[in-house]
């Protein structure tokens, strides 16, 4: 079973950091791109990022080009988002997804999404 | 970026009926060198995350029932439930994988009238 679980997210104040992790199971992770993408409390969904399958490729929107890092581990099966200088409208719950074997492909499969709070 | 708009915003319809979502997009994502559409529609229920049911505007996924299906190319697409069940109440959101960044439409809430 193809499964991604996130953690790492709570409640961080603005300028904070954290880390959030994706640990994935069920499928071949070195095939394929991964993803993160984030909604906020009653918003859209919004891209975040995109990460090639060696990790040696990556993209970001710009509202968080700069503040936002993110990397894999392919030896662990696990995907990053390293978030720095936090603010309130980064509140939201980030989800890991599982791309293609390309970059230009859908969200095959997402996680459960783990919440991150900005507040004072 | 490219923007979706889909419409209705909220959508009520009868149990057995049909329901159909729009999505437009601000421009084409039809690919000239394969003719695909870079389109695909997620289904998300409440406190779930999304789920994909279409690729490639019309492409549907596995296990997915065959009530739902996609339609369109190029900048106008369409989300059709064919017949509604009680488990199809969720909101649903159109994607664009054409070019980064990957963009989504605003979603559109169905309910059961």
């Amino acid at each position: 079973e193809v499964q991604l679980v996130e953690s790492g997210g709570g409640l961080v104040q603005p300028g904070g950091s954290l880390r959030l992790s994706c640990v994935v199971s069920g499928f071949t992770f070195t095939t394929y791109w991964m993803h993160w993408v984030r909604q906020g409390p009653g918003k859209r969904l919004v891209w975040l990022s995109r990460i090639s399958s060696d990790g040696r490729s990556t993209t970001y929107a710009a509202s968080v080009e700069g503040r936002f890092t993110i990397s894999r581990d392919n030896a662990e099966n696990t995907l990053y988002l390293q978030l720095s200088s936090l603010r309130v409208e980064d509140t939201a719950v980030y989800y890991c997804a599982r791309g293609g074997i390309s970059p230009a492909d859908t969200f095959f499969v997402w996680g459960q999404g783990t919440l991150v709070t900005v507040s004072s | 970026d490219i923007v979706l708009t889909q419409s209705p915003d909220s959508l009520a319809v009868s149990l057995g009926e049909r329901a159909t979502i729009n999505c437009k997009s601000s421009q084409s994502v039809l690919h000239s060198s394969n003719s695909q559409n870079y389109l695909a529609w997620y289904q998300q229920k409440a406190g779930q995350p999304p789920k994909l049911l279409i690729s490639w505007a019309s492409i549907q996924e596995s296990g997915v029932p065959d009530r739902f299906s996609g339609s369109g190319s190029g900048t106008d697409f369409t989300l059709t439930i064919s017949s509604l069940q009680a488990e199809d109440v969720a909101v649903y959101y159109c994607q664009q994988y054409y070019s980064s960044p990957y963009t989504f439409g605003q979603g559109t809430k169905l309910e059961i009238k």
